[in-house]
């Protein structure tokens, strides 16, 4: 079984620019969490997408957005980049059913985004 | 709300040396306990799981027992090896919640031939 896939691996961006970060899930995953990670802040929830509804939120600013299909294949969206914007975009997916709690989750390798 | 707290590393450690690293918890009801390993350039992988208080998970060596009086789940190895070298993050996530996990800051585990 083919695992999460993110693409592309690395990306560089200007300040001011925007960007676009896919990821295909495991088949017959409906979730997909998208996270931030940083040397500073850690491991950082951005959002979480279930047949294409975004379910949950982090706590992040609006530049931050993205959305799932129905192929369950997901994007992730930034606009108006900032410096602090790089970082390891981690993808997750899960099957999250009623006991979605005891499901984990299936990351992928990350896109890793330097802005300049 | 619901927290996790790792120790904070990095954690040094010899080859064959005893690994212990801790996580403790709060929820407000009764969570899944996860640990998550990254190695370099990946992603987080799932490395074991505990569902109910008492169990342990267990995988590769490495065991964590879901301790609910002391709202601990503390990961262990006998004998490390420099391949186990990585960033280990304890995890939890309820029942009825958000279907997010919370997840501790990491520990890097750095292990010397």
């Amino acid at each position: 079984k083919a695992g999460v896939t993110q693409t592309p691996r690395y990306l560089i961006k200007t300040r001011g620019q925007q960007v676009t970060l896919s990821c295909s899930p495991i088949s017959g995953h409906r979730s997909v969490s998208w996270y931030q990670q940083t040397p500073g802040q850690g491991l950082q929830f951005l959002f979480e997408y279930f047949s294409e509804t975004q379910r949950n939120k982090g706590n992040f600013p609006g530049r931050f957005s993205g959305r799932q299909f129905s192929n369950s294949r997901s994007e992730m969206n930034v606009s108006t980049l900032e410096l602090g914007d790089s970082a390891l975009y981690l993808c997750a997916s899960s099957l999250a059913g009623t006991s979605s709690y005891n499901s984990p989750l299936h990351f992928g390798n990350g896109t890793r985004l330097t802005v300049t | 709300g619901n927290s996790v707290t790792q120790m904070e590393g990095p954690v040094t450690l010899s080859e064959e040396a005893f690994l212990t690293i801790n996580c403790t918890y709060t929820a407000t009801g009764y969570p899944s306990l996860f640990w998550y390993v990254q190695y370099p350039g990946e992603g987080l992988q799932l490395l074991l799981k505990a569902t109910k208080a008492d169990d342990k998970g267990s995988n590769k060596g490495f065991e964590a027992t879901y301790r609910k009086e002391t709202t601990s789940f503390h990961l262990e190895k006998g004998s490390v090896q420099v391949s186990d070298s990585a960033v280990y993050f304890c995890a939890l996530s309820e029942a009825g919640g958000s279907y997010i996990p919370t997840f501790g800051r990491g520990t890097s585990l750095i292990v010397h031939p």
